[in-house]
């Protein structure tokens, strides 16, 4: 167990439907990454906060949007769903930013229908 | 831009045969370099950081080196149970950096 939460560990949906993904780091974990990882694709980074402020964007789609909240905890915004985006979706914590192990979440199966 | 390759893609080795797998990477000025395992279906599973060229680490079976160019993680008599997806990441020294991800090394492990 890593110690990152994620929830929830599946979700169906339908095209353009909205959904939140939710991440809650481990205890003293400050930054918060999430990653797409696609059937057969790599991890793709989408973003990264730390301490409550964005600190790193990667391929994120305008359609997507995330933030952490003061309890460090984090939400992944996903809208007008497209077929495309099913996909397994990772959050990771580190204490820090910089060249700090970073631990991952066991994901959400996001499959749109 | 950063970019991590790793090589084979897949890898299938008999019960205690053991071999290297390799990660080559480019980067603006390395922090430290990551390894991963990843299961099926789960999130990955944190295995090693190196920060310099010339650091090995070790874990059972397991063992990472590092150049400034590449890295190798080194599997010493592979059980079934090493079977699995690794994966390299590095991490830029500028600022507060994502982890760039390659695709993976598939390892297979047959009794």
């Amino acid at each position: 167990d890593s110690g990152v939460t994620q929830t929830p560990k599946h979700l169906i949906t339908a095209t353009g439907q909205r959904v939140t993904l939710r991440c809650s780091p481990r205890s003293g974990d400050l930054s918060v990454y999430w990653y797409q990882q696609s059937l057969d694709q790599g991890l793709q980074f989408l973003i990264q906060y730390y301490n409550g402020e964005e600190r790193a964007k990667g391929n994120i789609l305008e359609r997507f949007s995330a933030q952490q909240f003061p309890d460090l905890h984090s939400e992944l915004n996903l809208s007008s769903l497209e077929l495309g985006d099913s996909a397994l979706y990772f959050c990771a914590s580190s204490f820090g930013g910089i060249g700090t192990e970073a631990f991952f979440g066991q994901g959400t199966r996001l499959t749109v229908v | 831009e950063d970019q991590v390759t790793q090589s084979p893609e897949a890898l299938r080795l008999q019960e205690g045969e053991s071999s290297s797998l390799n990660c080559s990477y480019t980067v603006s000025g390395l922090r430290g370099l990551f390894w991963y395992r990843q299961d099926p279906g789960k999130g990955p599973e944190f295995l090693f950081t190196l920060y310099s060229a010339g650091e090995e680490k070790e874990k059972e079976r397991l063992k990472a080196t590092l150049t400034k160019k590449e890295s190798f993680l080194h599997i010493t008599a592979p059980k079934p149970e090493d079977s699995a997806t690794y994966l390299c990441a590095v991490q830029a020294n500028t600022g507060f950096q994502k982890l760039v991800f390659g695709t993976g090394t598939r390892l297979l492990v047959s009794p």
